[in-house]
C-alpha cells in the first residue's frame, strides 16, 4: 500500500488555481526531495517536477511545487482542460530502502 | 531525442517467468540510476525496483523481493527486469525510468492460468 497520502480528486474552474497535497513522514518526505508525475489519459506517466520544486524543461511555469516537514505541495495556476490527469507524489523512503508513490489525485476542470 | 523502449511482455502463466528489457537511447545510460515502475489495470503507480549507476547497488519493492531481478548491460544501453514465479498480482504495465527523468512507453504483462 502507498505511504504517501493524496486526495482521490481535486478540481476547479479553468482559469483558477488548483492544489494537491501529498503528506508523508520523517523517512520519506521529511529527509528526501520529492517529485511528482503527471499521467494523461491513456498514456504513460511524465515527470512534471523534481527536488521538491525544479520543473524539467518543457513544463509550464503554471506548475509550482513546494515543500514543509513531511508534506508536499502541486499546485497548477490557470488550470486549462489540458492539465486533467492523474497526479502521483513520489520520494525515497529510507526505512523501506525503496521509492514511494503517493495514492494519485485526479485533477478536473470543471 | 532522450528515449526509453520497453519489450518483452506477454502472456505467462503463474510460476513462469518472463524477462523485460529496456533499450535507452539519447543520452549517457551509464550514469543514471534506473527504475522498474508498474501499474496494474485501473490502478496507481508502484515502484518495482532500482539499479544505480555501474550497478553499485540494488533494491526492491518488499512485494517482488526474491522474484524478480533487476540488471544492466551499459555497454548496451539496456535494463533488464528477470521475472520469476510470477503471480496473477503481477499484472501491470510495467515502466521503465530514468532516475528524476524520462518514462517508455511501458510493456504489459499478463500473468493467468
Amino acid at each position: 500500500q502507498s505511504v504517501l497520502t493524496q486526495p482521490p480528486s481535486a478540481s476547479e474552474t479553468p482559469g483558477l488555481r488548483v492544489t494537491i497535497s501529498c503528506s508523508g513522514s520523517s523517512s520519506n518526505i521529511g529527509s528526501n526531495t520529492v517529485s511528482w508525475y503527471q499521467q494523461l489519459p491513456g498514456t504513460a506517466p511524465r515527470l512534471l517536477m523534481y527536488s521538491d520544486d525544479q520543473r524539467p524543461s518543457g513544463v509550464p511555469d503554471r506548475f509550482s511545487g513546494s515543500k514543509s516537514g513531511t508534506s508536499a505541495s502541486l499546485a497548477i495556476s490557470g488550470l486549462q482542460s489540458e492539465d486533467e490527469a492523474d497526479y502521483y507524489c513520489a520520494a525515497w523512503d529510507d526505512s523501506l530502502n525503496g521509492y514511494v508513490f503517493g495514492t494519485g489525485t485526479k485533477v478536473t476542470a470543471l | 531525442q532522450e528515449q526509453l523502449v520497453e519489450s518483452g511482455g506477454g502472456v505467462a502463466q503463474p510460476g513462469k517467468s518472463l524477462r523485460l528489457s529496456c533499450v535507452a537511447s539519447g543520452f549517457g545510460f551509464r550514469s543514471f540510476a534506473m527504475h522498474w515502475v508498474r501499474q496494474a489495470p485501473g490502478k496507481g503507480l508502484e515502484w518495482v525496483a532500482v539499479i544505480w549507476y555501474a550497478g553499485t547497488n540494488r533494491f526492491y519493492a518488499d512485494s517482488v523481493k526474491g522474484r524478480f531481478t533487476i540488471s544492466r548491460d551499459d555497454s548496451k544501453n539496456t535494463l533488464f527486469l528477470e521475472m520469476n514465479s510470477l503471480r496473477v498480482e503481477d499484472t501491470a504495465m510495467y515502466y521503465c525510468v530514468r532516475d528524476k527523468g524520462i518514462w517508455g512507453q511501458g510493456t504489459m504483462v499478463t500473468v493467468s492460468s
